[in-house]
């Protein structure tokens, strides 16, 4: 299984709304990261989860709020957001220690409109 | 601190032809380096990559070389198709150790191809 599974795909939520995205990977990898794009920009990090903890926090809004409750899954809680926030969220995974070229194994998005 | 340089498009090509795209890099040590290919509405997935000088990654009718002296990955295909029209971003990784501070990324090459 080399897969990284997102759900929801699409999610559209009100500026007073709580929702969630999740993603999921079974391929035993130990880092797991929460990417933002916006349309024909590249990925811009947000958190990194390193052996289940927050290793990297790129000054995001607190409106966004991570949690990797094991090693295989990834939360991102989602709080009074802004419109400006509509954007795909993108989770992905690598190996860590010896050996790990660096490669991360995206998933296909969660794609979030915030009305 | 690490960066990636590529092309920008919109990159329009006829079917059959010639493509490169070139990228050059920044970076402290000795980088693995990555092609992504994003399709419309979706995730990213990985190309091909090198980790090392000299490298050569490989997939798909694509190719890149590792070049260290030029700090270069340029990307080439022979021959394109209809359904290589995306977005590709070249990347790196600076995280000899398998460390994980995730991807440093161009800002992507938006490919056309036209029948």
């Amino acid at each position: 299984d080399t897969e990284v599974t997102q759900t929801p795909k699409h999610l559209v939520m009100g500026m007073t709304n709580k929702k969630s995205l999740k993603c999921e990977q079974h391929m035993g990898h130990r880092a797991m990261y929460w990417y933002k794009q916006k349309a024909k920009k590249p990925p811009e990090l947000m958190f990194v989860y390193s052996y289940e903890k927050l290793s990297i926090n790129e000054s995001v809004p607190s409106r966004f709020s991570p949690e990797c409750p094991n090693s295989s899954l990834l939360n991102l809680h989602l709080h009074a957001l802004q419109p400006e926030d509509s954007a795909l969220y993108l989770c992905a995974s690598s190996r860590r220690g010896t050996g790990s070229t660096g490669e991360l194994f995206f998933g296909e998005g969660s794609r979030l409109t915030v009305l | 601190g690490d960066s990636v340089t590529q092309m920008e498009g919109p990159v329009t090509l006829s079917e059959e032809a010639f493509l490169t795209i070139n990228c050059t890099y920044t970076a402290t040590g000795y980088p693995s380096l990555f092609w992504y290919v994003q399709y419309p509405g979706e995730g990213l997935q990985l190309l091909l990559k090198a980790t090392k000088a000299d490298d050569k990654g490989s997939n798909k009718g694509f190719e890149a070389t590792y070049r260290k002296e030029t700090t270069s990955f340029h990307l080439e295909k022979g021959s394109v198709q209809v359904s290589d029209s995306a977005v590709y971003f070249c990347a790196l990784s600076d995280q000899a150790g398998g460390g994980a501070d995730g991807l440093t990324f161009g800002k992507g090459t938006h490919l056309i191809i036209q029948p």
